[in-house]
């Protein structure tokens, strides 16, 4: 079966802008995380979504980060005002188990932005 | 103390030979281990779960030290393929991945 899969894969944006960062999980998968990913860093965690709800949001840099899952499948990262710090990969990843169940995390592509 | 620590690398291993790297972490409430494994520029992919008696698969072995709150990989008979970059993720009440352990496999 699919994957999953974000998009767009790449997006180059200017200081100031407002981006939204999209995440399809794999079918089922209840638990959906977002990460953010620096070069030569781990990934950071962002936010957990269990279902629709926003379980943990407390790696959120800041209240320019915002992410929903209304209907517990697809999930949107939105980034206001967009800075130059926030160039990174958005790393998305779901789970057929939720934080306590400990289960595998299946990580999307990523997606690449730049921030000029 | 870092939650989560790694030596970063790069380890430079012959083909061949075995590689050992170890990951600690602060938080002795912690509850999950993994190894998850990232090629260059792709995403990172599940290696093995650490269990608390050690576990093996095929020619990478992980182990779990509550006492010294760490945890190992090792790798027997390296490939060229197994060049990649390792990281270590902890989970207690949230999953914090370490920076990653980078190793290259020579020929």
């Amino acid at each position: 079966g699919a994957g999953v899969s974000q998009t767009p894969s790449n997006k180059v944006t200017e200081k100031g802008k407002y981006v939204e960062l999209r995440c399809d999980p794999i079918s089922g998968h209840t638990a959906l995380y977002w990460y953010r990913q620096s070069l030569g860093q781990g990934p950071e965690f962002l936010i957990y979504f269990q279902g629709t709800g926003a379980a943990d949001d407390s790696g959120l840099p800041n209240d320019r980060f915002f992410a929903v899952r209304p209907e517990g499948s697809v999930s949107t990262l939105k980034i206001q005002r967009t800075e130059r710090g926030d160039s990174a990969v958005y790393l998305c990843a779901s789970s057929s188990k939720g934080l306590a169940g400990g289960g595998e995390q299946f990580f999307g592509p990523g997606t690449r932005l730049t921030v000029l | 103390r870092k939650e989560v620590e790694q030596d970063p690398g790069p380890f430079n291993v012959p083909e061949g030979a075995t590689v050992a790297f170890n990951c600690t972490y602060s938080n002795s409430a912690s509850q999950s281990f993994f190894w998850y494994r990232q090629d260059c520029r792709k995403e990172p992919k599940l290696l093995m779960s650490v269990y608390s008696s050690g576990n093996e698969d095929g020619r990478f072995t992980a182990q779990l030290n509550r006492a010294s709150q760490y945890i190992s990989l090792l790798i027997r008979d390296s490939k060229l393929s197994d060049s990649a970059t390792y990281l270590c993720v902890v989970k207690d009440d949230k999953i914090i991945f370490g920076k990653g352990t980078r190793l290259h496999i020579l020929p």
